[in-house]
């Protein structure tokens, strides 16, 4: 079983378009994250839920909207698509934001295009 | 605030030599520290990690990291490396609020 899944894999899509990403965790993690993978491989943290409540948001342009319906689920949504979105987004989960929490587990990555 | 140093963007190594990738970290308090491996066109899997205690960890896949407080250093090893341990590297460091900072990264290639 897919611990954490993310829908689509790829995602190929024009400027200018509204998109979103689907993340779920079938762990019973309390923590949820979304992360971007640039060209070059640097990760950075974008934003982090703890029990659908938003506890991290870094500087991210507010095109980029997180929703979460559920502790099970993390959803991205990004709007008016520009060419610097392309790269690879993680979604990733733990059991909490605690001390001992911060073990993440990763889905797979969705690869974002944008043309 | 934290961050972390991966010294070495690229490392290459032959098969069955030994290897040691570094990592150098920054943070106030007692930190938590990771070390994450990507493979091509895959998610990130944990490897080991330290909270407390023995300052030698071991980890999957036969690797094993050692934390140093006097250096700030939680570096990576394996006595042989395999063909398939070619990868991405990332050392990151984890924080009391949850928010795990990761390094930039080192690829590893493994020559046969």
């Amino acid at each position: 079983d897919t611990a954490v899944s993310q829908t689509p894999k790829y995602l190929v899509t024009q400027m200018g378009n509204d998109k979103s990403i689907k993340c779920e965790q079938n762990l019973g993690h309390d923590t949820m994250y979304w992360y971007k993978q640039d060209s070059k491989k640097f990760l950075k943290i974008m934003f982090s839920y703890n029990n659908k409540e938003l506890i991290i948001n870094e500087t991210v342009p507010n095109r980029f909207s997180p929703k979460s319906p559920d502790k099970a689920h993390l959803n991205l949504h990004i709007n008016s698509l520009e060419l610097g979105d392309s790269a690879v987004y993680f979604c990733a989960s733990s059991q909490g934001p605690g001390i001992s929490n911060t073990e993440a587990f990763f889905g797979q990555g969705t690869r974002l295009t944008v043309v | 605030a934290q961050s972390v140093t991966q010294p070495d963007i690229h490392i290459t190594v032959s098969e069955g030599a030994s290897l040691e990738l570094r990592c150098n970290y920054s943070y106030g308090a007692t930190p938590y520290l990771f070390w994450y491996v990507q493979s091509p066109g895959q998610g990130l899997q944990l490897l080991l990690k330290y909270f407390s205690g023995d300052t030698l960890v071991q980890g999957i896949k036969g690797f094993e990291a050692e934390f140093k407080r006097s250096q700030s250093s939680f570096n990576l090893r394996k006595p042989s490396v395999h063909w398939s341990d070619a990868a991405e590297y990332f050392c990151a460091v984890g924080t009391n609020a949850g928010k795990s900072t990761f390094g930039d990264g080192t690829t590893l290639t493994v020559k046969p």
